[in-house]
């Protein structure tokens, strides 16, 4: 069965600082893969996915994922965080239609 | 632009009452899913539908739980007996569904409902 995990269920950066979240999956066969942002009491929303077109995917607010087959990775960053970003972010995998997701992390921003 | 809706935001119960949760997916998609997520998880998936058919459901959906979707537009979901261990939020999210391309759909998901279960 598909598994995913994430690496860090807290992360803090500084503002203008990298963002670096890790994602991994477990799985002979690669799968389709998410990131959600969640802010609070919303709902998820799609950052980006990968859907085997391109292993370096780029979504909105300048996030972007590489998947990385032979690390069964599919870590997302942003090259300069904003307050804005602060949330927590969830890696998900699609299998039979239905999304795994790991158990999230936690963004701060600081100042 | 309206989004999938969920109804109520909040709700708060007392062990053993029942409750319903109701979902309104985007208006074109035929893919519709239910999933629960406990405080500092993951969501976890519950069951979903294709149409008015439902397609799966986990094992966490214990005979207490029931879903429909009458005439394939909005879903409840259906919580008799409510346990202490139910308080999660529920979330409901809709695709589009294209042929053949269910694991790369896009599933969009509503702002959930809380339960609280006292």
């Amino acid at each position: 069965a598909q598994s995913v995990t994430q690496l860090g269920s807290h992360v803090s950066v500084s503002e203008g600082a990298l963002v670096l979240l890790r994602c991994n999956y477990s799985s002979s066969v690669p799968p389709y893969l998410f990131w959600y942002v969640q802010y609070p009491n919303q709902g998820l929303q799609l950052l980006l996915k990968y859907t085997s077109a391109a292993t370096l995917v780029k979504g909105i607010n300048g996030f972007e994922a590489e998947f990385k087959k032979s690390e069964t990775s599919f870590h997302l960053t942003k090259p300069s965080a904003h307050m804005s970003d602060a949330a927590e972010y969830f890696c998900a995998a699609s299998q039979g239609g239905k999304l795994i997701f790991g158990q999230g992390t936690e963004l701060s921003v600081k100042p | 632009d309206t989004g999938v809706s969920q109804n109520p935001r909040h709700k708060i119960t007392k062990r053993g009452q029942n409750v319903t949760f109701r979902c309104d997916p985007i208006s074109e998609h035929n893919r519709l899913y239910w999933y629960r997520q406990t405080l500092g998880q993951g969501p976890e998936f519950l069951t979903y539908f294709q149409n008015e058919a439902q397609l799966e459901k986990s094992r966490l959906l214990s005979d207490r739980f029931s879903a429909e979707r009458p005439k394939g537009s909005f879903s409840t979901l259906e919580i008799q007996r409510t346990e202490q261990g139910d308080s999660a939020m529920y979330l409901c999210a809709s695709s589009l569904g294209r042929r053949g391309g269910r694991d790369t759909d896009t599933q969009y998901f509503g702002p959930g409902t809380r339960l609280t279960v006292l």
